[in-house]
């Protein structure tokens, strides 16, 4: 089955810097990557996704790479706030009907004000 | 909004007891799953199911079943508890996507399971 790795499992980063995480997955046959944000309390949310078909997508201060003949993708996040601190975990996906996804192990990001 | 309520935020049991969570979505979502988030494990799925009555084991079903006797909810169910099942367990619904396209899981608060 797919194996989705994620590094590093803590991050802490100065307020207006850049973070970025990396996850590495071993299926060629997945299609999609989400990224889900999980704050406290709460249940993992998403925050952006790619598919195959695309090598960078951007939303705001967030940005998603793939790079499909590595197996790597990877989340940007610009000009960090303390907000942005949260659990993040990166996840790989074949499809094929129902949906089944894999996620990495995570990934704590703090921002320090 | 999509919502997907878990029946309890945390939960104490004793070692043997059975144990039912339950999960519901107001979406009219096809698939929901269930996963425990362990501490440097991630999210590992446990069940899920595309249609009412349907199932399929994740990557950990062991000790664990599942019910889905109507579209909008899903229990998972412990037959007989243990310590290591002792984790936080989260809920989650998504529609059948087009092709084989995946689509947006929406996940439920979870619940945290203690077991003594």
């Amino acid at each position: 089955g797919e194996n989705v790795e994620q590094h590093p499992s803590t991050l802490s980063v100065q307020e207006g810097d850049s973070a970025v995480i990396k996850c590495t997955y071993s299926d060629s046959a997945s299609n999609y990557f989400p990224w889900y944000k999980q704050e406290l309390g709460k249940g993992p949310q998403l925050i952006i996704d790619i598919r195959s078909n695309v090598g960078e997508k951007k939303d705001q201060r967030i940005a998603v790479t793939l790079n499909k003949t590595a197996k790597h993708f990877s989340l940007h996040i610009t000009e960090t706030q303390p907000e942005d601190s949260a659990v993040y975990f990166c996840a790989a996906s074949i499809g094929e009907g129902y949906q089944k996804v894999t996620f990495g192990t995570g990934t704590k990001l703090q921002v320090i004000p | 909004d999509v919502k997907v309520t878990q029946s309890s935020r945390y939960l104490v049991k004793r070692t043997g007891e059975k144990v039912f969570l339950e999960c519901v979505q107001d979406m009219d979502h096809e698939n929901m799953f269930w996963y425990r988030q362990d501490p440097g494990l991630g999210l590992r799925l446990i069940y899920f199911s595309y249609d009412v009555k349907m199932k399929e084991k994740g990557d950990i079903p062991e000790g664990y079943s599942v019910s889905r006797e109507k579209k909008e909810r899903f229990s998972l169910i412990l037959e007989s508890a243990s310590t290591n099942q002792t984790s936080m367990y989260l809920c989650a619904s998504s529609i059948s996507g087009v092709g084989l396209y995946t689509d947006t899981q929406y996940f439920g608060p979870g619940t945290r399971l203690t077991v003594l």
